[in-house]
């Protein structure tokens, strides 16, 4: 596509289950990154990939996150037994390389847990 | 360790006047810096970015921004604002030339006065 398309848009789920966001990266692209914003503040990393590989997950917060991309080109960032605090914006981006600065930011999904 | 301070979390301003959006960066590595803008309901958009070349960076819009080393800083400025430009915009450093780990700013709301 032309941009970063991220599924869905929004997303209520009741508390203790477990949700996936999706994003499809533009077309070419090597790296895809993961980030949660939080209200009144910036974006903060969670994950990245170049092609198929998770290069670093340091930034996920315990072990109910869980992220991949099995074929290099769509993610998956899965939440396990949600809490609350989960509630954020979830956001994609994808560069043309880990090494390219540029990078392409999807609209986000809206998650709120009840 | 790298980290960004936004020095105002709300500047308002009368249209046709002019622009100042303040950041301040540290960073134990040569930055890359960014001003990304985020309009409601829209992803993340690139304004313009500095990577060791020209210090003053022209950007999108009429935006531009100056990186500054001795002062840390790199503010964005726009001579004549414009109602469009209404939105919150974010500055952004990452290390080592990439789009890995992009640290964010809190955030800057600028409100455009008719």
């Amino acid at each position: 596509g032309a941009g970063v398309s991220q599924s869905p848009r929004y997303k209520v789920t009741k508390r203790g289950q477990d949700v996936a966001l999706r994003c499809d990266p533009i077309s070419g692209h090597v790296s895809l990154y993961w980030y949660r914003q939080a209200l009144g503040q910036g974006p903060e990393f969670l994950t990245y990939f170049n092609y198929e590989a998770q290069q670093d997950k340091s930034g996920l917060p315990n072990d109910r996150f869980s992220a991949e991309r099995p074929e290099g080109s769509i993610s998956t960032l899965t939440i396990q037994r949600t809490e609350q605090r989960d509630s954020a914006m979830y956001r994609c981006a994808s560069s043309l390389g880990s090494g390219n600065t540029e990078a392409f930011f999807g609209q986000g999904t809206r998650l709120t847990v009840v | 360790a790298q980290s960004v301070t936004q020095l105002d979390s709300h500047v308002s301003v009368s249209e046709g006047t002019p622009v100042l959006l303040r950041c301040n960066y540290s960073s134990s590595y040569s930055p890359s810096l960014f001003w990304y803008v985020q309009h409601p309901n829209k992803g993340l958009q690139l304004l313009l970015k500095y990577t060791s070349a020209a210090t003053l960076v022209k950007g999108i819009n009429g935006f531009e921004a100056e990186f500054k080393k001795s002062e840390t800083s790199f503010h964005l400025t726009k001579p004549s604002a414009h109602m469009s430009d209404a939105a919150e915009y974010f500055c952004v450093v990452t290390w080592g030339g990439s789009a890995r780990q992009l640290t964010f700013g809190s955030g800057t709301q600028l409100t455009v006065l008719p």
